[in-house]
């Protein structure tokens, strides 16, 4: 069995401010893939970032930064100097190779960004 | 190149009607899936597809929904006597093969009235 949990449901920041959304997981295999996804107003899921369980680096894409560590079991997703676009739900997911290609997603935590 | 796209976005019946849901991923994904996304919920899985066969139907909640994809590209979700707790976002998703991303659509609204 595999499991996400996102333990903040909701979160608010000011514009600029710097902002970690946590994400935390179970699975019992060795080889899975973790993912972000963002869920804007509108609805459609956009793919944001994903991971293997082999590498740990942490990674930046512009204001966009991941950290990865087994050790704690978590992927957390820092915004920085966050904008009011940034604004959405975000989603947590993983797949590992024991559970038949299929996506479990954590609760999701709802980003809001004040002007 | 075009994304997955769903139609309709937006469905209304009524308590024991019939609804089919129509998904067409991006060309040349194999793989394909469907996921139910209730109110402030994650997506949950609901069945897999690589190429025509659904290689696991495990989410599927009971034997009301049914899905198909004939010639391994665009798939159906099939709700039979609908009740008002299917009412839910559907989305699809697709993926040039398993544990690759998966791209969704925007999904299908459905309202179970």
């Amino acid at each position: 069995a595999q499991k996400v949990t996102q333990a903040q449901t909701e979160i608010s920041v000011v514009e600029k401010e710097d902002v970690t959304l946590d994400c935390v997981y179970e699975t019992r295999d060795t080889t899975y893939y973790l993912f972000w996804y963002k869920q804007p107003p509108s609805g459609e899921l956009v793919f944001l970032i994903r991971r293997n369980s082999f590498d740990e680096q942490n990674e930046i894409s512009g204001r966009y930064s991941w950290n990865f560590q087994k050790s704690t079991s978590s992927f957390n997703f820092t915004i920085t100097a966050s904008q009011v676009v940034d604004s959405a739900v975000y989603f947590c997911a993983l797949i590992s190779s024991g559970s038949a290609r299929q996506l479990t997603f954590g609760s999701g935590t709802q980003l809001t960004v004040l002007p | 190149g075009a994304g997955v796209s769903q139609t309709p976005s937006n469905k209304v019946t009524e308590k024991g009607k019939y609804v089919e849901l129509r998904c067409d991923p991006i060309s040349g994904h194999t793989a394909l899936y469907w996921y139910r996304q209730s109110l402030g919920q994650g997506p949950e899985f609901l069945i897999y597809f690589q190429g025509t066969g659904a290689a696991d139907d495990s989410g599927l909640p009971n034997d009301r929904f049914f899905a198909v994809r004939p010639e391994g590209s665009v798939s159906t979700l099939k709700i039979q006597r609908t009740e008002r707790g299917d009412s839910a976002v559907y989305l699809c998703a697709s993926s040039t093969s398993p544990q690759e991303t998966q791209y969704f659509g925007p999904g299908t609204r459905l309202l179970v009235l």
